[in-house]
């Protein structure tokens, strides 16, 4: 068990659905990240925040937004997914300059 | 901008022998970190080892050591007596001074009995 928890596990959705991916971390870390891992590609950073602000969006699309109402709370809205999105969807959080604890992730199917 | 390299393909090793996964990096900044980050079918991304840009040893963690050649920019990792767990993904990452966790493609492991 890992000090950042991820829900769902997993999650199935239609290019029409709207839904959210949960993140939650009681470690005392001040930032929180999402990254998406694909097949076999390398683990993409989509967002930062930073002390519950968002300092970097790497050029998501906007069918991705972000929410970040505490420093241990983080969330990956969804809307009008493409099938190109399914993928692993993983949570981390830091204390800034250390290491990243990550969750177990959110494997994400867009139908 | 950073840049980590694993160019090995999967990798089939023999249960209790040893295995090393190479990885380098390409960067600009004079302090940045080293990770090793295991990650199981399960897709948990697990901590395994760190290497400091300016420490002087290499780092080691119960079977985990990192084999750190900083003027060739390589972080190998190396595993000791291979188990039936470690079956995995490696992933090298890097953490430069803008803090920017940045991953390699990952080198697949299976230890086979």
């Amino acid at each position: 068990e890992t000090g950042v928890t991820q829900t769902p596990r997993h999650l199935v959705m239609g290019m029409t659905n709207k839904k959210s991916l949960k993140c939650e971390q009681h470690l005392g870390h001040n930032a929180m990240y999402w990254y998406k891992q694909s097949a076999k590609k390398p683990l993409e950073l989509m967002f930062v925040y930073n002390f519950k602000e968002q300092t970097e969006n790497n050029s998501v699309p906007s069918r991705f937004s972000p929410e970040c109402p505490n420093s241990s709370h983080l969330f990956l809205h969804l809307h009008t997914l493409q099938p190109e999105d399914s993928a692993l969807y993983l949570c981390a959080s830091s204390q800034q300059g250390g290491g990243y604890t990550f969750g177990s992730g959110t494997r994400l199917t867009v139908v | 901008a950073q840049k980590i390299t694993q160019t090995q393909p999967g990798m089939f090793v023999q249960e209790k022998e040893a295995v090393t996964l190479d990885c380098t990096y390409d960067t600009s900044d004079q302090s940045y970190g080293l990770f090793w980050y295991k990650q199981p079918s399960s897709g948990e991304m697990i901590f395994l080892i760190y290497q400091g840009s300016y420490d002087e040893q290499n780092a080691t963690e119960g079977r985990y050591s990192l084999n750190f050649q900083k003027a060739r920019k390589s972080a190998n990792l190396v595993i000791s007596a291979s188990q039936l767990g470690d079956s995995a993904m490696y992933f090298c990452a890097m953490n430069p001074e803008s803090n920017r966790l940045a991953f390699g493609k990952g080198n697949q492991v299976v230890v086979i009995p």
